[in-house]
């Protein structure tokens, strides 16, 4: 098992630019998440889906888009890039939704930089 | 809504003493409460929930519902403890598995 796979690790954009962040996992989880860290601060829920074809906005949704379309992959896009998008993103997912009871599994985090 | 304060963004301590991470929380029902961690180059994981009142690597972290807090403690810390955790907090019910984090807390332990 690979578990939380994000692509890429690192990226630099211009301001205006859009890019997709790549996240996929193997572990047939229904629940996925879209976190975002600034620095010094905790991490902020973007996005999530609890399954193929659901997705809803988190705490922070302004600017990014995402899709879920299998099972497996869930993607979030940035559109018309901004300064404001510069941080660690990460992609998490979780069998069932049931935090009390299930392990959430990270990625290793997606570093970006807007200039 | 609910917020998660992790007061201290350092804390160091040397090798044997004990350690504890401080967590406070603000949210009106049941929350569950987690540990995350983060070790150098590593993904972050999850160390210990409440509702399992577990020891893990020698962690405890009692939730003290009067004072809303989620305080993480070990008696002696090892270097390999040194990491950065983070305090999360889960609404339960239809907030599924989404957290709300706290800033987190760089833990040094000195040899």
């Amino acid at each position: 098992n690979a578990g939380v796979t994000q692509t890429p690790k690192f990226r630099i954009l211009k301001i205006g630019q859009s890019m997709t962040l790549q996240c996929t996992q193997d572990m047939n989880h229904n629940y996925m998440y879209w976190y975002r860290q600034d620095p010094g601060m905790g991490l902020k829920l973007i996005y999530y889906s609890v399954g193929a074809g659901i997705t809803d906005k988190g705490e922070v949704p302004n600017g990014y888009n995402v899709s879920r379309s299998t099972t497996e992959d869930f993607p979030l896009r940035l559109e018309l890039a901004a300064p404001s998008q510069t941080s660690v993103y990460f992609c998490a997912s979780e069998l069932d939704g049931t935090a009390s009871g299930n392990t959430i599994y990270f990625g290793e985090g997606s570093w970006l930089t807007v200039v | 809504a609910q917020r998660v304060t992790q007061p201290e963004k350092l804390l160091s301590v040397f090798k044997g003493a004990p350690v504890e991470l401080k967590c406070n929380y603000s949210y009106s029902g049941s929350p569950e409460l987690f540990w995350y961690v983060q070790y150098s180059r590593q993904r972050l994981q999850l160390l210990l929930r409440h509702i399992s009142r577990e020891s893990i690597k020698g962690f405890t972290a009692d939730l003290n519902k009067g004072e809303t807090s989620f305080h993480l403690k070990k008696p002696f810390a090892q270097e390999e403890d040194s990491a950065m955790y983070y305090c999360a907090l889960n609404a339960g019910g239809t907030s599924y598995g989404k957290l709300t984090f706290g800033q987190g807390t760089i833990l040094t332990v000195h040899p």
